[in-house]
C-alpha cells in the first residue's frame, strides 16, 4: 500500500538556525498537505500542493513539491522558540496518509 | 464557524463499558475522520464518511463502531476496549474529495483501564 517516508525523526537547533523535514512516497501523490502539532495539541493544517514542482511560502517558512510528485520539503528560515512542535506531511487522495513526522526542538 | 468540536475531552472507561465520543462541525464541509494517535506516532486513518455514507474502514476492529447521523456530526461509539486503545482520537473534516486540508478537532483522550 501507499507509504510516505518522512525524514529527520527529530532535530535539535538553536534558535535562529534554519530547519527543513522531508516527505517521500512511494508513489505519486495528487497532492500534499502538510500540518504542524503543537505538543499536547493536535494537527494544524499548514498548507496544501497540488502542481508539479510547486512552491509555496508563508513567511518563514518554504513548501516545494517535487517534479515526479513523489517528495515534498518544508523549510523554516531562522526558526523561533514558537515553531517548536512536530511537523507532518500528509499525501494521498480522498485517503489521506500521515508521515511519521518530524518533532522540532528550538533552543533558545 | 471554523472549528471541529469534540467531546468529551477527557475519558477513562473500562473493559467492560460502553461509552461514545462525539463530534460536530459546521463549516459545510461533507467528509469526515476518525483518527488515532498514540504518544509520539503520527494520526492512524480509522473511518471515513462522504456524504454521510462510510466510505473507508481501515480494518477497524468491531469493538469500534462509526455513526454519521447527519452532515454535521460524527459519533465513535465504544464497546469492550482493551487497554492498548487508550490513545488520542481525533475527529477531522474536510470538502470531498480534499479541498483544502482537514480540520481537526482537539481530540479525545482516551484511557481504558
Amino acid at each position: 500500500g501507499q507509504q510516505v517516508m518522512q525524514i529527520p525523526q527529530y532535530q535539535h537547533v538553536q534558535e535562529g538556525e534554519d530547519f527543513t523535514t522531508y516527505c517521500n512516497s512511494s508513489t505519486t501523490l495528487s497532492n500534499i498537505q502538510w500540518y504542524k502539532q503543537r505538543p499536547g495539541g493536535h494537527p494544524v493544517f499548514l498548507i496544501q500542493l497540488v502542481k508539479s514542482g510547486e512552491v509555496k511560502k508563508q513567511k518563514r517558512l518554504t513548501f516545494q513539491f517535487g517534479e515526479a510528485k513523489k517528495n515534498s520539503s518544508l523549510h523554516i528560515t531562522a526558526t523561533q522558540t514558537t515553531d517548536v512542535g512536530t511537523y507532518f506531511c500528509a499525501g494521498g487522495g480522498f485517503k489521506t496518509i500521515f508521515g511519521a513526522g518530524t518533532r522540532l526542538f528550538v533552543k533558545a | 464557524d471554523t472549528e471541529v468540536t469534540q467531546t468529551p475531552k477527557h475519558l477513562v472507561m473500562g473493559m467492560t463499558n460502553k461509552k461514545s465520543l462525539k463530534c460536530e462541525q459546521h463549516m459545510g464541509h461533507r467528509a469526515m475522520y476518525w483518527y488515532k494517535q498514540k504518544a509520539k506516532k503520527p494520526p492512524e486513518l480509522m473511518f471515513v464518511y462522504s456524504y454521510e455514507k462510510l466510505s473507508i474502514n481501515e480494518s477497524v476492529p468491531s469493538r469500534f463502531s462509526p455513526e454519521c447521523p447527519n452532515s454535521s456530526l460524527l459519533n465513535l461509539h465504544l464497546h469492550a476496549l482493551q487497554p492498548e486503545d487508550s490513545a488520542l482520537y481525533l475527529c477531522a473534516s474536510s470538502q470531498p474529495p480534499q479541498g483544502g486540508g482537514y480540520t481537526f478537532g482537539s481530540g479525545t483522550r482516551l484511557t481504558v483501564v
